[in-house]
């Protein structure tokens, strides 16, 4: 199993550009989500998802987008990028809706200029 | 509001001494506890986890950790730290049936020889 994947793992923006950071699992987990990592301030839930068709928002949403078509996918689609999204993100999978083990992907850090 | 607080954002220890990482949190009831560790550029490992049972219990890597309701606390501890233990290291709770977790700020671990 190739566990958690995520797609790229650097990028650079400019202001008002979009993108898509990929995230994918081969667990057949029934949980994903998207986080934020800033210094000082530990991960941030951005959305998540329990199921396929089924997304929810998470702390920090404003400026993000999510969908989930499959089990395996949960793409994060950054509609018009600012500086205040660089960040490093991380996906995560679990199994089930209870807070059981979550696996982490290697993170895409993303630069806004 | 929920909130999970790491009061130590660097410690530096020796290597060969102990270690103890301090989290404490703010819950209207007994949440799952966690400890995550992140090493340099990775994602995050689960270290240990606590749901219900036994206060102190016993993670990966030689790390344990003791919930204490009284004090809202779940500290982590390692009897004699090496080098390779230089990391992040993350508090996470989340609220029993619920599905978030929520990230302390983070404790970065240095580890002089």
């Amino acid at each position: 199993n190739a566990g958690v994947t995520q797609t790229p793992k650097f990028q650079v923006l400019k202001t008002g550009q979009s993108m898509t950071l990929q995230c994918a699992q081969d667990m057949n987990h029934e949980y994903m989500s998207w986080y934020r990592q800033d210094p000082g301030m530990g991960l941030r839930l951005i959305h998540y998802s329990v199921g396929a068709g089924i997304t929810d928002q998470g702390e920090v949403p404003n400026g993000y987008n999510v969908s989930r078509s499959t089990t395996e996918d949960f793409p994060l689609r950054l509609l018009s990028a600012a500086p205040s999204q660089t960040s490093v993100y991380f996906c995560a999978s679990r199994l089930g809706t209870s807070p059981h083990e979550q696996f982490f992907g290697p993170g895409t850090r993303l630069t806004v200029l | 509001a929920q909130s999970v607080t790491q009061p130590d954002i660097h410690i530096t220890v020796s290597e060969g001494a102990s270690l103890e990482l301090r989290c404490n949190y703010s819950y209207g009831a007994t949440p799952y506890l966690f400890w995550y560790v992140q090493s340099p550029g990775q994602g995050l490992q689960l270290l240990l986890k606590y749901f219900s049972g036994d206060t102190l219990v016993q993670g990966i890597k030689g790390f344990e950790a003791e919930f204490k309701r009284s004090q809202s606390s779940f500290n982590l501890r390692k009897p004699s730290v090496h080098w390779s233990d230089a990391a992040e290291y993350f508090c996470a709770v989340a609220r029993r049936g619920g599905n978030k977790l929520v990230f302390g700020a983070g404790t970065i671990l240095r580890v002089k020889s």
